[in-house]
């Protein structure tokens, strides 16, 4: 069983839709990242959380730690924002690494 | 503020070469991740790296892979006598400390022929 687990791995949504992407994860974190990865290409953070709800545009992020979950949404969504969503999360301590959700691959219908 | 460099972008290299991989933190950053990403498959986490200190390499494989982050220059991975298993993108990031935000470079993506 994966530490860091995403649903749904899939996601196809009609342009201007309100989309949402679950991350859960299995042990204590000292933060959690949301990382955009467009096809063959780089990796741009979007958010780094360790409580609470930050925005950015039209995107949102919010983590519950109690419950060790995260949830991305996306408001009004654009085909442009079509690409891969890959939580992570990150242990923190002496070892500093994440640890990544297999991904999420969303397609904006226009 | 250029962000994270990495280079080459694409690296061809036949069974048994050497390839050598260089990643460029942000300005300011003192600490180096390198990851890889196998076709079809999730991120992984390979190695942790201070200037000139390897902190944690749990996710390098034990033989043919090595890493450094010398005090001045970029940070190496090297991969010696690469094999067709190797091809990936491997994608570096860096942080300004212990559990800051890493910021991740384009990748290098490596075809092993």
């Amino acid at each position: 069983k994966n530490e860091v687990e995403q649903s749904p791995q899939n996601l196809t949504a009609q342009e201007g839709e309100f989309i949402t992407i679950n991350c859960s994860y299995s042990v204590g974190i000292s933060a959690l990242h949301w990382l955009q990865q467009h096809p063959g290409g780089g990796i741009v953070s979007l958010f780094m959380l360790s409580s609470g709800k930050k925005k950015h545009g039209r995107l949102i992020a919010t983590i519950n730690i109690q419950e060790k979950h995260s949830s991305l949404h996306i408001t009004a969504s654009h085909p442009r924002d079509s690409a891969v969503y890959i939580c992570a999360a990150l242990y923190g301590g002496a070892t500093n690494k994440l640890i990544f959700g297999t991904g999420t691959l969303l397609a904006v219908q226009p | 503020n250029a962000g994270v460099m990495q280079n080459p972008r694409h690296l061809v290299r036949r069974r048994g070469q050497e390839a050598r991989l260089r990643c460029s933190p942000m300005k300011g950053h003192s600490h180096v991740y390198w990851y890889r990403q196998l076709p079809e498959e999730g991120l992984k986490f390979m190695v942790y790296l201070q200037k000139e200190n390897i902190i944690d390499e749990s996710g390098m494989p034990k033989e043919r892979f090595s890493a450094e982050f010398p005090k001045e220059g970029p940070s190496i991975l090297r991969i010696q006598q690469v094999v067709r298993g190797d091809s990936a993108a491997y994608f570096c990031a860096s942080s300004a400390s212990q559990d800051n935000e890493q910021f991740f470079g384009p990748g290098t993506r490596l075809t092993v022929l």
